[in-house]
């Protein structure tokens, strides 16, 4: 089936830094959505691309369906940004969006 | 535009009991997908529907789970029989085709299902 491969699984980061989380996939994708999720379990948007980039406040997306992935970038970390992050990706048609494993992220003082 | 809903927010069920959970669409919504999540097994895909059809059944364990979508507007996951092994969140998500952003997956809050 299709594969989506995000990294890192685990990631730590100190206040005002940043750093970029990765999917990479198997194959051709149509669209790609990355999340966030929250304190209850539920999966929040960030963002929703078919092509090019993205940004809001810290966050910027990229998506490159030729080259087989996608990335998050997130600057100036804050500790509320702590939490664990996937992307989700989309072939198109009557598929279903395929998960990455998540990455989980604390943001230290 | 409420989101997606999900009823119960909690169930506490015992070992053996059935378990409903519900799920209403952000309306105009065509697809309908049930995801679970647990700490051991992260976030496994359940099933999904398109205007109510059954497109995608492949994650659903094939004894004791079963999803129906009667209309537009809700979509049930009934777990008959419920192990222990069967506690998660049960997050259902809903999606469209149309307009720039076709296709992307908003969630509901979850339903949280404790089997004891």
């Amino acid at each position: 089936g299709d594969q989506v491969e995000q990294s890192p699984s685990a990631l730590s980061l100190h206040e005002g830094t940043g750093s970029a989380l990765r999917c990479n996939f198997t194959t051709t994708m149509r669209a790609v959505q990355w999340f966030r999720k929250n304190s209850r379990g539920s999966l929040i948007n960030l963002f929703y691309l078919a092509s090019g980039t993205k940004e809001n406040g810290r966050l910027k997306s990229a998506f490159d369906s030729k080259e087989r992935y996608s990335t998050l970038h997130i600057r100036d970390a804050q500790l509320e940004d702590s939490g664990t992050y996937f992307c989700a990706a989309r072939r198109g048609g009557n598929y279903k969006p395929t998960f990455g494993k998540g990455t989980s992220l604390v943001v230290h003082p | 535009n409420a989101g997606v809903i999900q009823t119960p927010r909690h169930k506490v069920t015992g070992k053996g009991q059935e378990a409903t959970l519900w799920c209403e669409p952000i309306s105009g919504h065509s697809a309908v997908f049930w995801y679970r999540q647990t700490i051991v097994q992260g976030l496994e895909f359940l099933t999904y529907f398109r205007n109510q059809a059954p497109i995608d059944d492949s994650g659903m364990p094939k004894e004791r789970f079963s999803a129906q979508m009667p209309n537009q507007s809700h979509s049930t996951l009934k777990i008959q029989s419920t192990q222990p092994q069967d506690s998660a969140v049960y997050l259902c998500a809903s999606s469209t085709r149309q307009g720039a952003l076709g296709n992307t997956l908003y969630f509901g809050e979850g339903s949280r299902l404790i089997v004891v």
